[in-house]
């Protein structure tokens, strides 16, 4: 099994619709972050967490919103999906004073 | 300016060559370096991390120069398995900032 978990893998929704990925992790870190990935644009940090409660914006954070409802447990939402949020989505962990960072296998978002 | 900017390529190389990959970093204040390989459509994982010193992982040497703000990867006898696409990462704030990657594509 994954160390780093996200649901779902691949989704396709329409325009307008309210969508949440999930990602789950048992590494016991306690940062998490969100990013999207678009051809030529490389990753892009879209939130990050520190802790339970702790929430930060990254780079392109409109149109996006988190919940970090738990150490494990990081969602990214989209309350209204539009086409430019098209785009393969990552989420990794890190541990504090770690340098290295864990990535999810990526959930593959369309939406139409 | 982006913080991290990389030639993306592609480089098209045959078995057992050597290729280079270079990167440059706007913040001087950066902390950490890295190089992360990624496959097509996968996550990308840690390859290996980078030091002013130099650091060598088999066939892959990192290399850092602070001065210049600059960050390589050298691959010496390129085997298949190593066409992915490399990814340029630095930290600082807290943060990671991504290169675009660099496609490489081993050839027979």
């Amino acid at each position: 099994d994954a160390d780093v978990t996200q649901t779902p893998r691949n989704r396709i929704t329409k325009t307008g619709k309210r969508i949440m990925l999930e990602c789950s992790q048992t590494k016991g870190h306690d940062r998490m972050y969100w990013y999207r990935q678009d051809p030529g644009l490389g990753l892009r940090l879209i939130y990050y967490s520190f802790d339970v409660k702790d929430i930060n914006k990254g780079e392109i954070s409109d149109g996006y919103s988190v919940s970090r409802q738990a150490q494990a447990k990081f969602s990214l939402s989209l309350e209204s999906a539009i086409p430019n949020q098209t785009a393969l989505y990552f989420c990794a962990t890190r541990a504090t004073g770690d340098t290295e960072a864990f990535f999810g296998q990526g959930t593959r978002l369309t939406v139409v | 300016r982006k913080e991290v900017e990389q030639d993306p390529g592609p480089f098209n190389v045959p078995e057992g060559a050597t290729v280079a990959f270079n990167c440059t970093y706007s913040n001087s204040a950066s902390q950490s370096f890295f190089w992360y390989r990624q496959d097509c459509r996968k996550e990308p994982k840690l390859l290996m991390s980078v030091y002013s010193s130099g650091n060598e992982d088999g066939r892959f040497t990192a290399q850092l120069n602070r001065a210049s703000q600059y960050i390589s990867l050298l691959i010496r006898d390129s085997k298949l398995s190593d066409s992915a696409t490399y990814l340029c990462v630095v930290n600082f704030g807290n943060q990671f900032y991504f290169g675009t990657g660099t496609s490489l594509t081993v050839i027979p």
